[in-house]
């Protein structure tokens, strides 16, 4: 039972415009939510996080917004470059696990 | 430099043939973990450790051992390895407590191939 999903494996957009990945998720216990970026060969690093009290979380280009009542959370790049381009993670912490989605391939094109 | 350090980062080894790859992290933290990455199912947790001499079972632990002797190491032991264990394994770590906020610090990866 997939208790994180990212429903879309991949998602390409055009320099400069948004980029929105999305995850859902089933359990409400959750106590933190987070975003992963993975370049192939390498292992993946943080990104951005968001408490489960709080709605949204800024980074500079990048943005995490949580609804709770949907169980859905997304991450939105803007504006996306092309070194944005690698596979996106998002996971969920609580019990002393961090339970991650399937992954979107973000693709940037120039 | 901070980081975890992962060996070996590349093995083809055969079934049945016992192999280990070790994890070493230098940032102090408690909390240690194992994943294992496959097409079409992200990461999925293996074993984690909250500290020395304390590990749990994650979500696909069958066919794995770990210890967690030393806060530093925390090694992945395959006893038998058959080909469904052919995958990309990460280890991770991060400090415990009350600010914990699940973020983890990756290895680069391990790709184990087993024939």
């Amino acid at each position: 039972d997939q208790q994180v999903k990212q429903n879309s494996p991949s998602l390409s957009v055009q320099e400069g415009r948004i980029s929105i990945l999305n995850c859902d998720y089933t359990n409400s216990m959750f106590d933190y939510f987070l975003w992963y970026k993975k370049y192939p060969a390498e292992g993946p690093t943080f990104l951005i996080s968001i408490s489960s009290i709080k709605d949204k979380n800024e980074d500079g280009r990048f943005t995490v917004f949580l609804n709770k009542s949907a169980k859905h959370l997304s991450l939105h790049i803007v504006p996306s470059q092309p070194g944005d381009s690698a596979v996106y993670f998002c996971a969920a912490s609580g019990g002393g696990k961090l339970i991650f989605g399937q992954g979107t391939e973000l693709s940037v094109k120039p | 430099e901070a980081q975890v350090t992962q060996n070996p980062r590349y093995l083809i080894t055969v079934t049945g043939k016992k192999l280990t790859v070790t994890c070493s992290q230098n940032m102090n933290h408690e909390y240690m973990s194992w994943y294992r990455q496959d097409p079409g199912l992200g990461l999925r947790q293996i074993y984690y450790s909250m500290n020395v001499e304390v590990t749990d079972k994650g979500d696909v632990p069958e066919g794995y051992k770990v210890s967690r002797k030393e806060k530093r190491n925390f090694p992945l032991i395959l006893e038998s390895p058959s080909p469904n264990q052919t995958s990309l394994y990460f280890c991770a770590s991060r400090r415990s407590g009350l600010a914990d906020t699940g973020e983890l610090f990756f290895g680069e990866g391990s790709r184990l191939t087993v024939l």
